[in-house]
C-alpha cells in the first residue's frame, strides 16, 4: 500500500482566509483526487489533480474557490479560498495505484 | 446522483457474529472498493473487486460483486470490537473517479 500524508492534520480559521492542504505520496503516481467529507457525511470528490495542467472539476466546484497545484507525480496542494463556515469539513486527499489509498485527512473548522 | 448506496445506514451485533453490509450502484463500473473508516478519521482501503470477478476474500472479509444487479456486498467474519467503525463502498467509474455512499455505521458490542 502507499503512504500518503497531508499537512495539517488539523486548521481552525477565520471567515474570510484561505487554507493550503498538502499532500504527499512516497511513490510516483499519475492520478491523484481531492475529496470533502463535510460532517456526518460522506465523501465527495472534488477534483482529480492533474500533473502539468489544470485540474478537472466535479460539478458544483470551482476553481476559484478550490485552486489545486500538482507540481510533480508525488504532490498536490488544495486551497480552500474565501472560507466560510460552510467549508468546515475534512479534507482528503488520495492516489490512484492498483487500489486508491487515501491520506488521514485534513480537519479544518471555520470560525 | 450518488454511485454507492449502502444498507443497512446501521448495524449493531455482537462479538463473534457476522455482519454483512450490502450496497448498490448505478451505473457501469470498472471496479469497486470498500473502505473503513474510524470515527472522523482517514479511509482505510480493505478490498477491491474487479468488475469480471464475482467474489474475493482477504482474511475476515469476503467481498461478492454482482454487476447483473449493481450490488455488492461486505461480509464480516467473527467480529471483533475493533471492527466498529463506518464502512463505505465506492464503485469506479470512468477516470478512476469513485463515489461513496453514505456508509454503514457498524457496531460490535464486546
Amino acid at each position: 500500500s502507499a503512504v500518503i500524508s497531508q499537512k495539517p492534520s488539523r486548521d481552525i480559521c477565520q471567515r474570510g482566509t484561505s487554507l493550503t492542504i498538502q499532500c504527499q505520496v512516497d511513490s510516483q503516481v499519475t492520478m491523484m483526487f481531492w475529496y470533502r467529507q463535510q460532517p456526518g457525511q460522506s465523501l465527495t470528490l472534488i477534483a482529480t489533480a492533474n500533473q502539468g495542467s489544470e485540474a478537472t472539476y466535479e460539478s458544483g466546484f470551482v476553481i476559484d474557490k478550490f485552486p489545486i497545484s500538482r507540481p510533480n507525480l508525488t504532490f498536490s496542494t488544495l486551497t480552500v479560498s474565501n472560507m466560510s463556515p460552510e467549508d468546515s469539513s475534512i479534507y482528503l486527499c488520495s492516489a490512484q495505484y492498483n487500489e486508491q489509498f487515501f491520506g488521514p485527512g485534513t480537519r479544518l473548522t471555520v470560525l | 446522483s450518488q454511485q454507492g448506496e449502502e444498507d443497512p445506514q446501521a448495524l449493531s451485533i455482537q462479538e463473534g457474529e457476522n455482519a454483512t453490509m450490502n450496497c448498490s450502484y448505478k451505473t457501469s463500473i470498472n471496479n469497486l472498493q470498500w473502505y473503513r473508516q474510524n470515527s472522523g478519521r482517514g479511509l482505510v482501503h480493505l478490498i477491491l473487486i474487479r468488475s469480471n470477478e464475482r467474489e474475493k476474500h482477504s482474511g475476515r472479509l469476503r467481498v461478492t460483486l454482482d454487476t447483473s444487479k449493481k450490488s455488492s456486498s461486505l461480509l464480516i467474519t467473527a467480529s471483533r470490537a475493533a471492527d466498529t467503525a463506518s464502512y463505505f463502498c465506492a464503485p469506479e467509474t470512468s477516470g478512476s473517479r469513485l463515489t461513496f455512499g453514505e456508509g454503514t455505521q457498524l457496531t460490535v458490542n464486546p
